[in-house]
């Protein structure tokens, strides 16, 4: 039974560039949650997709974007990107639209800096 | 938003200890969870708690769900190496949203 699985590792982008995170979920999930991390802190929650649509939103500016396809995977996408951007991005799958948030199974992130 | 407080923000204890640590809330929350993070991976869930006064097992892991609704506590009994990592505690905000504590960091000397 695979996990939720992200892509890439890690990533090294510089200031103002776009990035594109990669999110597949634990296998019969439908729901896709994105956290960041920062070094030293909890995560914060950035957004949830359910059915291909963006359901919550954390306090996170446009510049955060994402999507699901319907196989369920699921991308990040970041605009212009800043220094301050830099951290641990978390996915994390559940199922039902994240009617229960204790069953959300996280994978092991995706490490960006911006230099 | 809700905001959760742990505490203490780092453990140095010897190999066998007990430990305790806890999380507080500006508000209530109806559900309270823990979580272990391992350096390079993502968080993973330890106990879940759903009722106020509750006490939960998990092998040597024990969790409390407070009776005001606004704290939660973990206790590790006789703590081995494999213990160490960062401990959140975390609660639903709305259906879709966790929100999380800013984490305890557990180092155990052997």
């Amino acid at each position: 039974d695979a996990g939720v699985t992200q892509s890439p590792t890690h990533l090294i982008k510089t200031r103002g560039q776009q990035v594109t995170l990669r999110c597949s979920p634990k296998s019969g999930h439908d729901t896709v949650s994105w956290y960041q991390q920062a070094l030293g802190q909890g995560p914060q929650f950035i957004f949830q997709y359910y059915e291909e649509e963006e359901r919550q939103r954390g306090n996170f500016p446009d510049r955060f974007s994402g999507h699901q396809f319907p196989n369920y995977s699921s991308e990040l996408n970041v605009n212009a990107l800043l220094l301050g951007d830099s951290a641990l991005y978390l996915c994390a799958s559940s199922l039902g639209g994240g009617s229960k948030t204790d069953t959300q199974y996280f994978g092991p992130g995706t490490r960006l800096t911006v230099l | 938003g809700q905001q959760l407080n742990q505490s203490p923000q780092s453990m140095f204890i010897q190999e066998g200890e007990d430990v305790s640590m806890n999380c507080t809330s500006s508000s209530i929350f109806n559900t309270w969870l823990w979580y272990k993070q391992d350096p390079g991976e993502g968080p993973v869930l330890l106990i879940a708690l759903y009722k106020a006064g509750e006490l939960t097992s998990n092998g040597r892991l024990t969790a409390q769900f407070g009776i005001t609704r606004k704290d939660s506590f973990l206790n590790i009994s006789a703590s081995i190496p494999s213990d160490v990592g960062i401990y959140f505690c975390a609660g639903p905000e709305g259906a879709q949203k966790l929100v999380f504590g800013q984490g305890t960091r557990l180092t155990i000397n052997p």
